[in-house]
């Protein structure tokens, strides 16, 4: 089975603080990706990657950044936390060739910035 | 603009009926549709695939259709049970390896 692990499940923080949400799959798929789903929003992409540093901006990048070394990690950046960042972020894997581009999600990382 | 939609206001329905869940899309041409399942807190999981040829798909309880010309899949969960309930979320292939998510449906089984 897939596993996508995230570092943490919960997370505050203050206004100001660069944050690190740290994303982990074990299964060699080549794309990562990164969400934020708010209510009423649905899931919005914010950055993806498509091998070790490579990276593309989604539909939302403004105010993150995203770091690819190693082919399992993908991490999000907030390099200025503000309280319009507090939201669900979810990551997700999938294997390209297949055809179907399957996304496999981790649990999710709750954010509240303060 | 491109559009997805799916119905905000939670579907309630009894144990044993079966659930339909409607996503509707405006200036897509999907390659394919897939579905997925959220619990509370967690992260979706996938559910089934249709792709633009397929008029329907079936998994066990659940059956998904794609109307090209109408622009529109339907998922129905026949025999629901109160372990169904969860949102679900439609995404469409915008390219070779992303997907736009619809916001999701609650659907909500009562025992």
């Amino acid at each position: 089975d897939v596993k996508v692990t995230q570092s943490s499940r919960y997370l505050v923080k203050r206004t100001g603080e660069k944050v690190f949400l740290e994303c982990v799959q074990d299964m060699d798929h080549e794309n990562m990706f990164w969400y934020r789903q708010d209510p009423g929003l649905g899931l919005r992409l914010i950055y993806f990657s498509y091998d070790v540093k490579m990276k593309e901006k989604g539909d939302i990048p403004e105010g993150y950044s995203v770091s690819r070394e190693k082919k399992e990690r993908f991490s999000l950046i907030l390099e200025s936390a503000s309280t319009n960042q507090t939201s669900m972020y979810l990551c997700a894997s999938s294997k390209i060739g297949t055809g179907e581009e399957t996304q496999y999600f981790g649990p999710g990382t709750r954010l509240l910035v303060l | 603009s491109q559009k997805i939609e799916q119905n905000s206001e939670a579907l309630n329905i009894q144990e044993g009926k079966t659930a339909t869940l409607t996503c509707n899309y405006t200036n897509y041409s999907p390659a394919y549709l897939q579905w997925y399942r959220q619990d509370p807190g967690r992260g979706p999981v996938f559910l089934l695939l249709i792709r633009e040829n397929e008029k329907e798909k079936r998994k066990e309880r659940l059956k998904v259709t794609f109307d090209t010309t109408l622009k529109q899949s339907l998922f129905h969960i026949t025999a629901s049970q109160p372990a169904d309930s969860a949102t679900y979320l439609c995404a469409l292939a915008d390219s070779s390896y992303k997907l736009i998510f619809g916001s999701g449906t609650r659907l909500l089984v009562r025992p």
